[in-house]
């Protein structure tokens, strides 16, 4: 069974810094893309990113490049959303979600991770 | 890079309706269109990949279709637990994309 066990909530302050991760289970984590997806309070989703933990590949939305780096690590099956410095619009709920041989999409999803960001 | 316009942004309907919702690339994704809902509260579920095909455990009153760049989702007769907001995704290309979603509400 697919399994994406995300970290916990989080509370920082403007200008901290973050990395959330999401740990995958039950399949060949190296060999299937995997993503991040935001969705701020009352918004709809968006894909931030995809990674693909076997050589690192990585490609960023536009609206995300050069604000946040999505990193993995084969060795533990986790990927990585990171923030150098956080701003209050960061506030959101953060999705990962990974590649199905099966389908082709990404079908398989974390639970998620609240991320609140106010002085 | 593709645009998806999901139409309409919300729609209330009675049970037992039948329900339409609309999606189209601004340019071509093949058969590359996924549905999914999301409950208040919960993490997005796949419902249909490759534009018409059921994920297994979806009921069959939902189903999708495709003519060109317009893609539909069709619930055939709605029910109280299809309370949610649906979203249209492209992944012919890297990263997929959302459409802006649809949310249902019962009358």
């Amino acid at each position: 069974e697919v399994r994406l066990v995300q970290s916990g909530a989080e509370v920082k302050k403007p200008g901290e810094s973050l990395k959330i991760s999401c740990k995958a289970s039950g399949y060949n984590f190296a060999n299937y893309w995997i993503g991040w997806v935001r969705q701020m309070p009352g918004r709809g989703l968006e894909w931030m990113g995809i990674i693909y933990p076997s050589d690192s590949d990585t490609r960023y939305s536009p609206s995300f490049r050069a604000q946040v780096i999505i990193s993995a690590d084969t060795s533990i099956a986790t990927a990585y959303l990171q923030w150098s410095s956080l701003r209050a619009s960061d506030t959101a709920m953060y999705y990962c979600a990974s590649l199905s041989e099966t389908t082709a999409n990404f079908d398989y999803w974390g639970q998620g991770t609240l991320v609140s960001v106010s002085s | 890079d593709i645009q998806m316009t999901q139409s309409p942004s919300s729609l209330s309907a009675s049970v037992g309706d039948r329900v339409t919702i609309s999606c189209r690339a601004s340019q071509g994704i093949s058969n590359y269109l996924a549905w999914f809902q999301q409950k208040p509260g919960k993490a997005p579920k796949s419902l249909i990949y490759a534009a018409s095909s059921l994920q297994r455990g979806v009921p069959s009153r939902f189903s999708g279709s495709r003519s060109g760049t317009n893609f539909t989702l069709t619930i055939s007769s709605l029910q109280p637990d299809d309370l949610a907001t649906y979203y249209c995704q492209q992944y012919n290309t890297n990263p997929p994309r959302f459409g802006q979603g649809t949310k249902v509400e019962i009358k």
